[in-house]
């Protein structure tokens, strides 16, 4: 079946902009997470989605990040007045129960901020 | 999430068995232990998750002694497009901040 999609595949934008970033998880996965991976680095924790609430925000790194899901499935990260330290892969990752280690991830988004 | 160390990279040759030790020293009793695959420009991929002794899928085998302190991911018979990072991860059921540390770079070699 169908995985995790996330769109653009790379996005380069400048300093200063806001950039929105499009996740389509695994049909029927309620759990919805955003992470990110810096070039060389492990995953950093932005966000977790149970529906379409957001009960765990801790790891979005400024107000500049925030994000959401509709209807239970496409999730939309959004960084507002990117700075060049946004540079970095965001993924997203999916999953069939509220709160597993077995999460399923997309390709990612490539980040470049000139 | 239990802090994991395992090596940086290994090397191995196409056709032989590739075994990656984690050490996990404070694991909790509740905890699971989970390893993952990442290609270059692709997200990680779930290889195989064990509590305790031993787990065998069709991609790998996951060997836990009794004190669980370390386990070993062991691949068999590796091919060229093994060639991929390996995480360990350590936690419980409810633990859904996945931390990737650097995990373990394996390149086969033909």
């Amino acid at each position: 079946g169908a995985g995790v999609s996330q769109s653009p595949s790379n996005k380069v934008t400048e300093k200063g902009k806001d950039v929105e970033l499009r996740c389509d998880p695994i049909s029927g996965h309620t759990a919805l997470y955003w992470y990110r991976q810096s070039l060389g680095q492990g995953l950093e924790f932005l966000i977790y989605f149970q529906g379409n609430s957001a009960p765990d925000k801790s790891g979005l790194p400024s107000d500049r990040f925030s994000a959401e899901r509709t209807g239970g499935s496409v999730s939309t990260l959004t960084i507002q007045r990117t700075q060049q330290e946004d540079s970095a892969v965001y993924l997203c990752a999916s999953s069939f129960r509220m709160v597993t280690n077995e999460q399923f991830f997309g390709p990612g988004t490539r980040l470049t901020v000139l | 999430l239990a802090k994991t160390t395992q090596p940086i990279s290994m090397d191995s040759y196409e056709g032989q068995e590739v075994n990656i030790t984690c050490s996990h020293n404070n694991i909790a009793t509740n905890d699971y232990i989970t390893w993952y695959q990442q290609f270059p420009s692709q997200g990680p991929r779930f290889i195989i998750q064990g509590y305790k002794t031993k787990v065998t899928n069709e991609v790998a085998s996951l060997f836990i002694p009794a004190d669980r302190k370390s386990s070993t991911l062991s691949l068999p018979r590796v091919s060229l497009s093994d060639t991929a990072v390996y995480y360990c991860l350590v936690g419980g059921p409810n633990d859904y901040k996945l931390s990737f540390g650097a995990g373990t770079t394996v390149t086969v070699r033909a």
